[in-house]
């Protein structure tokens, strides 16, 4: 079974510019999460989408954007990019909303690594 | 205060050491508690999952919650150097609520 798959693996953008970053969840989950990871913040928390909808969303400017496909398959969108963005950006997904799933577990791709110049 | 506070290391022991990891914590709304096991250039795993107070145990790893002192614990037993990663530690308020993420412990167990 595949795990989830995240593209870009690795990219280098420049101040302003902007960034899609891609997500494929593992076949039959319906819920995608994204979580911001730097060595000063750690990993912290931006959106989470379940059947195409935001159903979270974390304390993050609105310069960070994301969605949800159909077929679950998600993208996170970073506008005006800037130095502090520099980041590995992890995708998780879950077969349900959360921990509803009682597991509390969530299946992460191994990051896109966004440098910033 | 974050939310979660988790001592970064690096923390070096010898092989077949005993390793205790921590995190402490100041929401006490928090019911579920994770630790999360991240190697280098990967993506964090599900190590062991907790639900509310008390201790569970998988093979060398024990997870012990402490609610009253909001403190958490993973224990491991007999370390190997594959256990050299960084530890986080993770908790959510309910099922619907995302996750909150201690920084991580960098471990290395030396063979």
């Amino acid at each position: 079974k595949a795990g989830v798959t995240q593209t870009p693996r690795y990219l280098i953008k420049t101040r302003g510019q902007q960034v899609t970053l891609s997500c494929s969840p593992i076949s039959g989950h319906r819920s995608v999460s994204w979580y911001q990871q730097t060595p000063g913040q750690g990993l912290q928390f931006l959106f989470e989408y379940f059947s195409e909808t935001q159903r979270n969303k974390g304390n993050f400017p609105g310069r960070f954007s994301g969605r949800q496909f159909s077929n679950s398959r998600s993208e996170m969108n970073v506008s005006t990019l800037e130095l502090g963005d520099s980041a590995l950006y992890l995708c998780a997904s879950s077969f349900t909303l959360g921990l509803a799933g009682g597991t509390g577990e969530l299946f992460f791709g191994e990051g896109s690594r966004l440098t910033v110049l | 205060q974050k939310e979660v506070e988790q001592d970064p290391g690096p923390l070096s022991v010898p092989e077949g050491a005993i390793v205790s990891l921590n995190c402490t914590y100041s929401n006490s709304a928090f019911q579920y508690f994770m630790w999360y096991r991240q190697y280098s250039r990967k993506g964090p795993e599900l190590l062991m999952y907790t639900y509310s107070s008390g201790n569970k145990e998988d093979g060398r790893f024990t997870a012990q919650v402490d609610k009253s002192s909001k403190y958490i614990s993973l224990f491991i037993r007999d370390s190997q150097p594959s256990d050299s990663a960084t530890y986080l530690c993770a908790m959510s308020v309910s099922g619907n609520t995302p996750l909150v993420f201690g920084k991580g412990t960098r471990l290395s167990v030396i063979a």
